[in-house]
């Protein structure tokens, strides 16, 4: 079946370590985001990628990196210099750059900083 | 600066009751999208609906019906005869266009969601 996976669903992490989310898809689609949602917030855009070897911060990229190595993978990285990175993680994935394009969500990975 | 704004935190009804869910938005472009997501309680956002700033018709899906007034700024929402199955958060999101230069991403501002809840 077509879709997005994201691995693991849940993680957790001790203050100081990094971690990376993994978000894979099949749709052949140009496009990846990553969004964080926390409660009772709608989700913010954390960086996408229009194309594979090229990405951009979103409204709230500190503390995070990510990489496109390949056209259906899209892994996120949260580092240590992120303050506050407990929250669910979504990736999602449209067919090409532009507005008018849907955009696919993964499952989500919760991240707990213990 | 592009904005979405879901006044509606939660929502409780009983079902086979009907819904509105009220998104006003604020953009300056003249071109750009509207869609509405439902996310259960399992995470993944699931597509309703996109609807484009040059088309205002209403748009009826099954129960699900969509209201787009631009003179208003408003794309709400209308479940007619909720069942428990449509207990969710419900997220509309806006999409300015793409610019002459053609380097829109595609960016999505998102409202701040809907808590929908049927009971039985």
């Amino acid at each position: 079946d077509g879709g997005i996976t994201q691995s693991p669903k849940y993680l957790f992490r001790k203050e100081g370590q990094n971690v990376t989310l993994s978000c894979e898809q099949n749709l052949n689609h140009d496009a990846m985001y990553w969004y964080r949602q926390d409660p009772g917030q709608g989700l913010r855009l954390i960086y996408y990628s229009q194309i594979v070897n090229d990405f951009q911060k979103g409204d709230i990229a500190e503390g995070y990196s990510v990489s496109r190595e390949k056209k259906e993978s899209f892994p996120l990285t949260v580092t240590s210099a992120q303050k506050n990175p407990t929250a669910f993680y979504l990736c999602a994935s449209s067919l090409r750059r532009g507005s008018y394009n849907e955009q696919f969500f993964g499952p989500g990975t919760r991240l707990t900083v213990l | 600066a592009q904005k979405v704004t879901q006044a509606q935190t939660e929502i409780s009804v009983v079902e086979k009751e009907d819904v509105t869910l009220d998104c006003v938005y604020e953009t300056r472009d003249t071109t750009y999208y509207l869609f509405w997501y439902k996310q259960p309680p399992s995470g993944e956002l699931v597509f309703l609906i996109r609807r484009n700033s040059f088309d205002e018709q209403n748009e009826i899906s099954g129960r699900y019906s969509w209201n787009f007034q631009k003179s208003t700024s408003s794309f709400n929402f209308t479940i007619t005869a909720s069942q428990v199955v449509d207990s969710a958060v419900y997220f509309c999101a806006l999409s300015e266009g793409d610019n002459a230069g053609g380097t829109s991403y595609g960016k999505l501002t998102f409202g701040q969601g809907t808590i929908l809840t049927v009971h039985p």
